[in-house]
């Protein structure tokens, strides 16, 4: 299965902080990219880095992507509370998106 | 941006009757339309990929007889849960592609509850 890992499952970090999740693959992809999801509603787009890339930023939000080790990282800088969501990478190839497990971010107030 | 609009957003229906779930591209052609499930607290699966004009892709261990998908036009896809039962209560979730190399467009998914 190309199904990404991520960890932690679960992360609650205080406001301010920085949060860093990370995303491991099996296959060989195009793209991988990260999308949040708060409770109960669909998924909102973070950032797509390609697999020629390296590190992507937009705003708060630093991704890394190292190919030979088939893993990524998701960096939220000077979290907020309404960070608080499940953030998912997900992995594509052959022409479908897969969605690793997830890390529950929680932001302490 | 691109927005997908999922109707309805949630559905309780009584075990044995169907129930049809629409997913729209608002502003944009989506000749692909995904369909996904998820359950509480665990990660999207793939259930099916739905292309405009065509019979959909269905995944592995996904009965096609008991989802039925049908992409009519390149702005509306549906999902169909026939015969629902209990264990097919679960969260329903459509995304649409823009186009190659574009990250995905969801919609607000489906609570569905088979009682």
């Amino acid at each position: 299965s190309q199904q990404g890992e991520e960890d932690p499952q679960a992360l609650s970090i205080q406001e301010g902080e920085n949060a860093t999740m990370n995303c491991s693959y099996k296959t060989s992809i195009n793209n991988l990219q990260w999308y949040r999801q708060n409770s109960g509603r669909g998924l909102v787009h973070l950032i797509l880095i390609r697999s020629n890339e390296r590190e992507k930023h937009s705003g708060r939000l630093r991704v890394t992507l190292d190919t030979s080790k088939k893993s990524s990282s998701l960096l939220i800088t000077a979290s907020r509370a309404a960070d608080t969501a499940s953030y998912f990478c997900a992995t594509e190839g052959a022409q479908k998106l897969v969605f690793g497990q997830g890390t529950r971010l929680t932001i302490n107030p | 941006g691109a927005v997908v609009s999922q109707h309805p957003s949630w559905v309780i229906c009584k075990s044995g009757t169907s129930v049809k779930i629409e997913c729209r591209s608002l502003d944009f052609q989506a000749t692909t339309m995904f369909w996904y499930r998820q359950f509480p607290k665990q990660s999207l699966m793939l259930m099916a990929t739905s292309n405009e004009g065509s019979k959909a892709t269905y995944e592995q261990g996904v009965e096609k007889d008991k989802f039925l998908i049908n992409h009519a036009s390149l702005t509306l896809s549906t999902l169909t849960v026939t015969s629902a039962h209990p264990e097919d209560s679960s969260f329903y979730i459509c995304s649409a592609a823009g186009g190659l190399d574009s990250p995905l467009h969801f919609g607000n998914g489906t609570r569905l509850t088979v009682t």
